[in-house]
């Protein structure tokens, strides 16, 4: 089973701040990763696929990067409505989708 | 416009049966997706439960394999989770979601609300 570790598990930043998360995978998944962005009281969104393609509706500021075993979810800079909860995914063993364990972006 | 909507008893009694069905509106579910079941247990994290296709196909988490089955009703555009042997671990959000196919693999492009299911005596 491939597990996904994401670091930090919380971020304190500001609005306007750039925000840096990281996924490490335990083996390589290639470039099949997603990134969700979850807020509370609502269902996750796809955010960003196949590590770097942005889900329709996603804005700009947020960029997705890696492949392999480590990859990156870069929000330029913070809007108010960033702050959340994010979780990378990955279906590299098929047919099992894994998530990882989260990192909370909360304002400073 | 793609849409899912969980329902089903919110409070299941240990060591009974979790039932939840997923309504899926603006698309046939006999499109070439696989729809999923994900669940959320308070303030944890996603865990997949398992898919299914049109064609009836299915896929599961290996550690939830032996208690459950996910199947489809295409007449009614539906798909639905069976949970057995439930026990107070199973209390989550529960999320039906569509794993959209690209060619860079398989992703959750449209997810249900979630529907809270407790599992209480």
């Amino acid at each position: 089973e491939i597990v996904l570790t994401q670091s930090p598990a919380t971020l304190s930043l500001s609005p306007g701040e750039r925000a840096t998360l990281s996924c490490r995978a335990s083996q390589s998944v290639s470039s099949y990763l997603a990134w969700y962005q979850q807020k509370p009281g609502q269902a996750p969104r796809l955010l960003i696929y196949g590590a770097s393609n942005r889900a329709t509706g996603t804005p700009a500021r947020f960029s997705g990067s890696g492949s392999g075993t480590d990859f990156i979810l870069t929000i330029s800079s913070l809007e108010p409505e960033d702050f959340a909860v994010y979780y990378c995914q990955q279906r590299s063993n098929w047919p099992s989708f894994t998530f990882g364990p989260g990192t909370k972006v909360d304002i400073k | 416009q793609v849409q899912l909507q969980e329902s089903g008893p919110g409070l299941v009694k240990p060591s009974g049966t979790l039932s939840l069905t997923c309504a899926v509106s603006g698309v046939s579910i006999r499109s070439s997706n696989w729809w999923s079941w994900v669940r959320q247990s308070p303030g944890k994290g996603l865990e997949w439960i398992g898919e299914v296709y049109y064609s009836g196909s299915t896929n599961y988490n290996p550690s939830l394999k032996s208690r459950v089955i996910i199947s489809v009703d295409q007449s009614n555009n539906q798909f639905s989770l069976k949970m057995y042997s439930v026990t107070a671990a199973d209390t989550a959000v529960y999320y039906c979601a569509r794993d959209l196919f690209t060619t860079s693999g398989y992703y959750m492009d449209v997810w249900g609300k979630g529907t809270t299911v407790t599992v209480s005596s």
